[in-house]
């Protein structure tokens, strides 16, 4: 029973590139969250999805940040033009619902040079 | 508007004796706390949690307390093992305007540090 399984688990990027970070969820699990950790800061909510819905994106940044979880395949958060800023390192957590333990990937380490 | 607080940026204890790891929250509407430890390079990984109706809830080694009229929980590990070394977080669950969306607000986390 293979968990949250997120790639890469390092990536780099300069500045203007675009990133994409992939999230399966556990087998089963059709709620996906998108959390991102700032250097010594806890983990902040980015959005969180449904297959093919977005249900809450209150943490997401306005520009350059979106996030989707097609019907077949994995959870996509996308960030384009990255900055400096951005470095980070961005978690996906699944859950079978949102009153349901949610569980996390190992993360990518995002790093813009 | 940190509405999850830890305010032990770190600890250290014997092994053997007890961990107390602190948490403070802000908002009333937070209905469910969980706490969760990660190791360096790892995902967080769920400990233990607990419901608002409820004050104290237990598993093994782990304790939670939940006060609600001071807005304060407290992860209690008993006996440390230097396994435990790692970085917990305090994390809360409200249900907001929009309904239960099972969005986690965290604490900044302590690093705990068990020495042999």
């Amino acid at each position: 029973n293979a968990g949250v399984m997120q790639n890469p688990r390092h990536l780099v990027r300069r500045r203007g590139q675009e990133a994409r970070l992939r999230c399966s969820p556990m087998k089963g699990h059709s709620h996906v969250y998108w959390y991102r950790q700032l250097p010594e800061e806890g983990l902040k909510f980015m959005v969180y999805l449904q297959k093919e819905n977005i249900i809450d994106e209150s943490g997401m940044p306005k520009e350059r940040f979106s996030a989707e979880f097609p019907k077949e395949g994995p959870s996509i958060l996308r960030i384009q033009q990255v900055v400096r800023g951005d470095s980070a390192a961005y978690f996906c957590a699944s859950s079978h619902g949102p009153n349901t333990e949610a569980f996390f990937g190992q993360g990518t380490r995002l790093t813009v040079v | 508007d940190q509405q999850v607080k830890q305010n032990s940026p770190s600890l250290s204890v014997q092994e053997g004796r007890i961990s107390i790891l602190n948490c403070d929250y802000t908002n009333s509407m937070f209905d469910y706390f969980l706490w969760y430890k990660k190791y360096p390079a790892e995902g967080p990984t769920f400990l233990i949690s607990i419901s608002s109706i409820k004050d104290k809830n237990e598993d093994g080694r782990f304790t939670v307390f939940l006060n609600k009229s001071a807005k304060h929980l407290s992860l209690h590990i008993v006996p440390s093992q230097p396994g435990d070394s790692a970085v917990y977080f305090c994390a809360a669950r409200s249900e907001g305007t929009s309904g239960n969306t099972g969005k986690l607000i965290f604490g900044q986390g302590t690093t705990l540090q068990v020495k042999p």
